[in-house]
């Protein structure tokens, strides 16, 4: 049975950092491109980043460029998501989310991890 | 990456059929086969219903149908049941390994 569990999340200041991770399992995980999604309170699912099998390619929104980082431990079957600069819009549930085999679309999900940015 | 087009609400009673809308522009809907739809129910986590435009993953009812004509997207949902009140969610691939959200449908079973 595919899983994928996030853990990480917290509440954090404006300005500070934090990392969230997805274990998964029940899969070959180097075998998937992996993406991280966002829905921050009582709004809808934004896509944020995505890393290839090996780690060598990522992409990511607009509006995390250059304050987060996706990555991968594949001897850990671990996705992270380092997030710098926090900002009160940062504020959400973060899902990471595993890519469908040959095309563009997220077919396993996690339950979410909170991040809540706040003084 | 500005966010695909849904209607925030649509309705229906059981039994009859429902469809959404997500529209979008040539550089993401209208210039792939890259649409997909997912169902989220309330404090849960998404799940994917359509992929590729019309293909079903095993497991999701045959009621649940996708299209697409031009940058406009469709989800169409034939026998309304109550369970599947939830809000739904289409995205597209929108190139160099991005992808885009619609702003997300709320369906009523009334």
């Amino acid at each position: 049975e595919v899983q994928l569990v996030e853990s990480g999340g917290n509440l954090v200041q404006p300005g500070g950092s934090l990392r969230l991770s997805c274990a998964a399992s029940g899969f070959t995980f180097s075998s998937y491109w992996m993406h991280w999604v966002r829905q921050a309170p009582g709004k809808g699912l934004v896509w944020v980043s995505r890393i290839n099998r090996d780690g060598s390619s990522t992409t990511y929104a607009d509006s995390v460029k250059g304050r987060f980082t996706i990555s991968r431990d594949n001897a850990k079957n671990t996705l992270y998501l380092q997030m710098n600069s926090l900002r009160a819009e940062d504020t959400a549930v973060y899902y990471c989310a595993r890519e469908g085999s040959g095309s563009y679309y997220f077919d396993y999900w996690g339950q979410g991890s909170l991040v809540t940015v706040s003084s | 990456q500005s966010a695909l087009t849904q209607p925030r609400s649509v309705s229906g009673s059981p039994g009859q059929s429902v469809t959404i809308s997500c529209t979008g522009t040539s550089s993401d809907v209208g210039d792939y086969n890259y649409v997909s739809w997912y169902q989220q129910h309330p404090g849960k986590a998404p799940k994917l219903m359509i992929y590729d435009v019309s293909e079903r993953p095993s497991g999701v009812p045959d009621r649940f149908s996708g299209s697409k004509s031009g940058n406009t997207a469709s989800l169409t949902i034939s026998g309304l049941q109550a369970e599947d009140e939830a809000d739904y969610y289409c995205c597209s691939y929108a190139g160099s390994f991005t992808s885009v959200f619609g702003g997300g449908t709320k369906l009523t079973v009334l």
